[in-house]
């Protein structure tokens, strides 16, 4: 099936450690983007790729970075993690325009 | 960005109708209303939408008020499966985004 997939499905970094959290979708989907959901709260997106064009959401941290070397496969790079950026990353694609968002599993950061 | 007000949560009884409700009285005339509900441990999980005549789809019914200020979900025959947290999100015409209010907590009773 096609589907969105999320690795790993856990992952756990130290205070100030890059971590990378990867994505890749086998939809052929245009967009695709990077949600942050913190517990007991809804998904926040943090900034969509449409085919290469990378559109970030304003109060997105600088600390917060993504890749998208081709169609299939996004990143999400976190530089320096803070403990308050342990939540669930959620990745999603879509086609372009006002169509359904499939999302993945989603990444659950932990930060020590 | 439309504002959404949606009941914190909602009780139903396994195999009865389920009607959620959500006012969107700040929505543009071009956006549409999404549907999406989010599992215990999943990630969001599109349910429907729709733009100004109700939809039906295999999982859901979307009924879109007349003047576009409010939608319900219906869910024709509640399961176990159904609990989750729904959230009622409008999306601009060309947009892709989808910005999550609070959404409502389902619960469904055997």
């Amino acid at each position: 099936d096609a589907m969105v997939i999320q690795n790993p499905r856990y992952q756990v970094t130290q205070f100030g450690k890059p971590v990378t959290l990867s994505c890749s979708q086998t939809l052929n989907h245009n967009v695709m983007y990077w949600y942050q959901q913190k517990s007991s709260q809804a998904p926040k997106l943090l900034f969509h790729y449409y085919d290469k064009d990378f559109n970030n959401e304003a109060d997105t941290p600088d600390n917060f970075q993504s890749r998208r070397p081709n169609t299939s496969f996004c990143f999400l790079d976190i530089r320096s993690p803070g403990l308050g950026d342990a939540a669930m990353y959620l990745c999603a694609t879509s086609r372009p325009g006002p169509y359904e968002q499939y999302f993945g599993p989603g990444t659950r950061l932990t930060v020590t | 960005d439309a504002k959404t007000t949606q009941p914190n949560s909602m009780e139903s009884n396994e195999e009865e109708p389920v009607h959620l409700p959500c006012n969107h009285s700040t929505i543009s005339g071009t956006d549409y209303i999404h549907w999406y509900r989010q599992l215990p441990s999943q990630g969001p999980e599109y349910v429907i939408h729709g733009l100004t005549s109700n939809v039906n789809n295999r999982m859901a019914s979307l009924a879109i008020a007349e003047d576009r200020k409010s939608s319900t979900l219906i869910l024709h025959r509640a399961t176990l499966r159904d609990a989750a947290v729904y959230y009622c999100i409008p999306t601009m015409e060309y947009g892709n985004k989808l910005v999550f209010g609070a959404g409502t907590i389902l619960r469904v009773k055997s």
